[in-house]
């Protein structure tokens, strides 16, 4: 069955980066766009940008731009991304959601990032 | 960008209730897709190609809509069906969500 299993809890510091992954199973994972959503505290969904694993070809909202960067590695079916300078705005839960025939068909955990000194 | 703007924010139902819960979009979209989000879980699709239920959801779900107008409906609610509900759109980048509609059990 297809899982998408994120890392843990983040606690950063602001300034600073911080890189989340996002491991996938039970398909095959070069030939499925991954997103990434943002939801902050009691906030709706905000939709950061999506890799093809399969080319590392990405496209991100222009509101992330400089902020998120994604990346995948195809030997671990592992997706990435990595966020800088980060500041309390950016505390939130982290999504990564395979797209198939639709763009959210599966959903990982979500990974907390709090930003604080 | 488009903005899917939901309405209501928030409504309560009791049970055998009908609900419904519309988005409407700052320009036309060719699908609506909603999702369903538990206090503390993933959000899941839940309806896709504006009509299609996603494999497990209940035949009492039903969506609906065109162009920049859009629904999701409960025929009859049930205990189970208490969530946030988030209508996206996938016809322009940005990707965009709608800001949630929280239904609660009356």
């Amino acid at each position: 069955q297809v899982q998408l299993q994120q890392s843990g809890t983040e606690l950063v510091k602001p300034a600073s980066s911080v890189k989340i992954s996002c491991k996938a199973s039970g398909y095959t994972f070069t030939s499925n766009y991954m997103h990434w959503i943002r939801q902050q505290p009691g906030n709706g969904l905000e939709w950061i940008g999506w890799i093809y694993p399969g080319n590392g070809n990405t496209k991100y909202n222009q509101k992330f731009d400089g902020k998120a960067t994604l990346t995948a590695d195809k030997s671990s079916s592992t997706a990435y991304m990595q966020l800088s300078s980060l500041t309390s705005e950016d505390s939130a839960v982290y999504f990564c959601a395979r797209q198939w025939g639709t763009p959210f068909a599966y959903w990982g955990q979500g990974t907390l990032v709090t930003v604080s000194s | 960008e488009i903005v899917l703007t939901q309405s209501p924010t928030t409504i309560a139902a009791s049970p055998g209730e009908k609900v419904t819960i519309t988005c409407r979009a700052s320009s036309s979209v060719s699908y609506m897709y909603w999702y369903q989000q538990k206090s503390g879980a993933s959000p899941k699709l839940w309806i896709y190609d504006t009509s299609k239920l996603a494999s497990g959801v209940p035949n009492r779900f039903s969506g609906s809509g065109s162009g920049t107008s859009y629904s999701l409906t409960i025929n009859t609610m049930e205990t189970e069906d208490a969530a946030t509900y988030y209508c996206q759109q996938w016809s322009s980048t940005p990707l965009t969500f709608g800001s949630g509609t929280k239904l609660e059990i009356k």
